[in-house]
């Protein structure tokens, strides 16, 4: 059975950085891309971008203020996002694209989720 | 990016009665045979779970009361009997293009 795990600071205050890790177990972690997502308290999803060995993708809404990076030998990926705000305020997802790579996407396989406050 | 607008945003049924969402994108979602939609149900405090996939395939486990037709810009999410486990609020997702991007979600609740 696949399981993805957040980890990290659940506060963080304004202009600093955000870091969280998802470590996955139980599948082959090479053959996937891994995506993380968020979710502001009350309201819907929002994709922030996805890792494929050193292929990355992200949304462009966050600015350059994000950077995922990869450890393959630890099952593991992360996430940075600088100058956080308010607005970052949100419960942020890791997932598992269980589609074919580079043709299809889709979420099968998701964390439970790691709430995360931006807050002096 | 592309837009999705789902409808409708609150969604009462009773059940053992069917239930239908629909799902409208900016753009067509239909390249190389391929329908770039899939929908997710996230059931309260819970993360979001697949239910179909590129347009009209199940996840492993859903209930095949569940279905997902249509293609283009043009989507629906048909469940042919409500049960109380399918409360929660649903999704629909498009990956034609980067960035992803989610419909608003439709609250279904139990009458």
């Amino acid at each position: 059975q696949v399981q993805l795990q957040e980890s990290g600071p659940g506060l963080v205050k304004p202009s600093e950085t955000l870091s969280l890790t998802c470590s996955v177990s139980g599948d082959s972690f090479s053959s996937y891309v891994w995506n993380w997502l968020r979710q502001p308290p009350g309201k819907g999803l929002e994709w922030i971008g996805h890792i494929y060995h050193s292929n990355i993708n992200y949304n462009a809404s966050l600015r350059s203020r994000a950077t995922l990076s990869v450890d393959t030998s630890q099952s593991r990926f992360s996430l940075k996002l600088t100058s956080v705000t308010a607005a970052d305020t949100a419960v942020y997802y890791c997932a598992r694209d269980g589609g074919q790579v580079g043709t299809t996407t889709y979420f099968d396989y998701w964390g439970q989720g790691a709430l995360v406050t931006v807050s002096s | 990016d592309i837009v999705m607008t789902q409808s409708p945003v609150s969604l009462p049924v009773n059940p053992g009665e069917p239930a239908s969402i629909s799902c409208r994108s900016s753009q067509s979602l239909h390249i190389n045979g391929y329908k770039k939609l899939d929908w997710y149900l996230q059931k309260p405090g819970q993360s979001p779970q697949l239910l179909i996939y590129l347009g009209s395939n199940r996840a492993s486990g859903v209930p095949d009361r569940f279905s997902g037709s249509g293609s283009g810009t043009d989507f629906i999410l048909k469940i042919s009997r409500v049960e109380a486990e399918d409360v929660g609020v649903y999704y629909c997702m498009q990956t034609q293009e980067a960035p992803y991007t989610f419909g608003q979600g439709t609250n279904l609740e139990i009458k």
